[in-house]
């Protein structure tokens, strides 16, 4: 079965531009979470959909949004890019939300100019 | 204080020696944890995950969780060249929503 798959694998932007990522989860997988990690450090929660309804946000402005479409796959937008936004985004699923184990894609590295 | 505290390392271990890898938390309502391994320039890879105080094994790979001590930590028995990698722990507190607190990660090194 395949695994959480993420696209693009690498994206390079300017400062004040807009940027989509995209995320499909493990087949069976209802819940989305995107994380953002820069280097260093551990991921950071950004969102969390669970059957296409916000169920978390972290401590990230604005200019980050999300949804989740039907089919459970999302996407992950983020406007107005500033040079602190490059990092690496990460999408996890799980199965049914609560406690069940999340597993990761292989991320995007988003790095901006 | 921060939230999930790791010793960032590096920790360097013979092969074929435990590796004992050490994470504690501050939310003492925090219910699951997580152990992640994340080789350099790749994304994490879930390896184990413990809900209930005590120990479970999962073949050369223990996680040890005590809750009263707000205290996990993973053991890695007969250590191996490829288990060279970052490890993560990961606190699940809210069961509102998946939101996953992350360690920085303690960058573990197998010595030949």
């Amino acid at each position: 079965d395949a695994g959480v798959t993420q696209s693009p694998t690498h994206l390079i932007k300017t400062r004040g531009q807009q940027v989509t990522l995209r995320c499909s989860p493990i087949s069976g997988h209802k819940s989305v979470s995107w994380y953002q990690q820069v280097l260093g450090q551990g991921p950071q929660f950004i969102f969390q959909y669970y059957e296409k309804e916000e169920r978390g946000r972290g401590n990230f402005p604005d200019r980050f949004s999300a949804r989740q479409f039907p089919n459970y796959s999302s996407e992950l937008n983020v406007n107005a890019l500033l040079l602190g936004d490059s990092a690496l985004y990460l999408c996890a699923s799980s199965s049914a939300g609560g406690n069940q184990p999340q597993h990761f894609g292989d991320g995007t590295r988003l790095s901006i100019l | 204080q921060k939230e999930v505290e790791q010793n960032s390392g590096p920790l360097s271990v013979p092969e074929g020696a435990i590796a004992s890898l050490n994470c504690t938390y501050s939310d003492r309502g925090s219910q699951s944890f997580f152990w992640y391994r994340q080789y350099s320039g790749k994304s994490p890879e879930l390896i184990m995950f413990i809900y209930s105080n005590g120990d479970k094994e999962d073949g050369r790979f223990t996680a040890q969780l005590n809750k009263a001590s707000q205290y996990v930590s993973l053991l890695i028995r007969d250590s191996q060249p490829s288990d060279s990698a970052t490890y993560l722990c990961a606190v699940l507190s809210n069961f509102g929503n998946e939101k996953l607190t992350f360690g920085t990660g303690t960058r573990l090194t197998i010595i030949p």
